[in-house]
């Protein structure tokens, strides 16, 4: 069964800092993988996205992501961090197969000091 | 404006007391989902929908119903709620039936069981 380990549960950066929030997938194919970003009494809203091809994925707001298949990882960074990037980030592995879910890790809370 | 709307957006409820969360998407998305949000474990999928009549059980089916009669409408139905239904949930769609699509979410519905 495909799985998502978002290690850190809450990180703190100084805005202008750089940032990098760490997943880690299990899954036994090629796999489909997102970041989500939630921000205070919002839903969820799509980031970036890889399937194939090229491993360092560009998304919205100036983050980008690198695929990584021998470290089974897909790190969202982004090089400087503004106050309005505080918010819950989610990375999901997607599956194709069966019934077809988005399996979510358990999330990561940026805050931002000014 | 394409967007996923859920009602109610808040709502607390006793023990037993049948309620219907209500899901509407206008952007003709074939696939719409349920999850639900609970500290530390992320977003876990409830039930879904691949097409009008067409569900199935996501990882945390229990205690909820789900019924897809129309193509923009995907109400989750909790017959009989117990506190452990207590939950922030989220219903989202997707224009693709292979999982290369961006799942749209709607702002979630904070539900509390007395």
């Amino acid at each position: 069964a495909q799985s998502v380990t978002q290690p850190d549960i809450h990180i703190t950066v100084s805005e202008g800092a750089s940032l990098e929030l760490r997943c880690n997938y299990s899954y036994g194919a090629t796999p489909y993988l997102f970041w989500y970003v939630q921000s205070p009494g919002q839903g969820l809203q799509l980031l970036l996205k890889y399937f194939s091809g090229d491993t360092l994925v560009q998304g919205i707001k100036g983050f980008e992501a690198e695929f990584k298949r021998s470290q089974s990882s897909f790190n969202l960074r982004k090089p400087s961090v503004h106050w309005s990037d505080a918010a819950e980030y989610f990375c999901a592995v997607g599956s194709d197969t069966g019934r077809r879910a988005l399996t979510f890790g358990s999330g990561t809370r940026l805050q931002v000091q000014p | 404006e394409a967007q996923v709307t859920q009602n109610p957006r808040y709502l607390i409820t006793v023990t037993g007391k049948k309620l219907t969360v209500t899901c509407s998407q206008n952007m003709n998305h074939e696939y719409m989902s349920w999850y639900r949000q609970d500290p530390g474990l992320g977003l876990r999928q409830i039930y879904y929908s691949m097409n009008v009549e067409v569900t199935d059980k996501g990882d945390v089916p229990e205690g909820y119903k789900v019924s897809r009669k129309e193509k923009r409408n995907f109400p989750l139905i909790l017959e009989s709620p117990s506190p452990n239904q207590t939950s922030l949930y989220f219903c989202a769609s997707s224009a693709q039936l292979a999982f290369t699509g961006e799942l749209f979410f709607g702002e979630g519905s904070r539900l509390t069981v007395l």
